[in-house]
């Protein structure tokens, strides 16, 4: 039982290029989402999936896209990297609410 | 919309001792659910403890313990007999009730003094 397994850990990008960034658990979990932590401001909510084939913007979708084509794999796509999306990215799931999200060990992004 | 406030940037405590880190949230639902999460220099995320609005009891687990006052919009983490372990930024969260979307704080920074 892995958990929440995010790849890759570190990652630098030239302005404009693409990426994906992976993750996968094998938990069974409905419910992922993906967040990125900056500095003095918390994780914010990027998108979100409640099941295969079911994603939902967040509070900061723009410049990311998801999609979830099976339970255990949420990846989140960087279409043209720029500075601004410099972060830590998570990716977490949960069961249900009440046991809160489990959480991948992140990904550091830079984008220069 | 809601809103987490951790109004405590950073904060430290002597090893064995007790502290307590506050957090307060703005919202007028009534179904909600509140987490403690901490980031070790690691930078994984975890989870420390977990309170359901509606539950009168304050939550436990271990040397953790929440002050939980819903009127008040206060949800307080008390961390008893401090280990050098504990050292940590700590974030506070609200979940609406069936949304499954953290709001989190900006966190606390502790560090424990041996």
């Amino acid at each position: 039982n892995a958990g929440v397994t995010q790849t890759p850990k570190f990652q630098v990008l030239k302005t404009g290029q693409s990426m994906t960034l992976q993750c996968a658990q094998d938990m069974n979990h409905e419910y992922m989402s993906w967040y990125r932590q900056d500095p003095g401001m918390g994780l914010r909510l990027i998108h979100y999936s409640v099941g295969a084939g079911i994603t939902d913007q967040g509070e900061v979708p723009n410049g990311y896209n998801v999609s979830r084509s099976t339970t255990e794999d949420f990846p989140l796509r960087l279409l043209s990297a720029a500075p601004s999306q410099t972060s830590v990215y998570f990716c977490a799931s949960s069961r249900q609410a009440v046991d809160g999200y489990t959480f991948g060990s992140g990904t550091r992004l830079t984008v220069v | 919309a809601q809103t987490v406030t951790q109004s405590q940037p950073e904060m430290s405590v002597q090893e064995a001792e007790t502290v307590t880190l506050s957090c307060t949230y703005d919202t007028s639902e009534s179904n909600y659910y509140l987490f403690w999460y901490k980031q070790p220099p690691s930078r994984q995320m975890i989870l420390v403890i977990r309170q359901e609005a509606y539950k009168q009891q304050n939550a436990t687990e271990n040397r953790f313990s929440v002050n939980f006052q819903k009127a008040a919009k206060s949800f307080s983490l008390k961390i008893s007999d401090s280990q050098l372990g504990d050292t940590a930024m700590y974030f506070c969260a609200f979940m609406r009730s069936g949304t499954y979307k953290y709001i989190f704080g900006t966190g606390t920074r502790l560090k424990v003094l041996a």
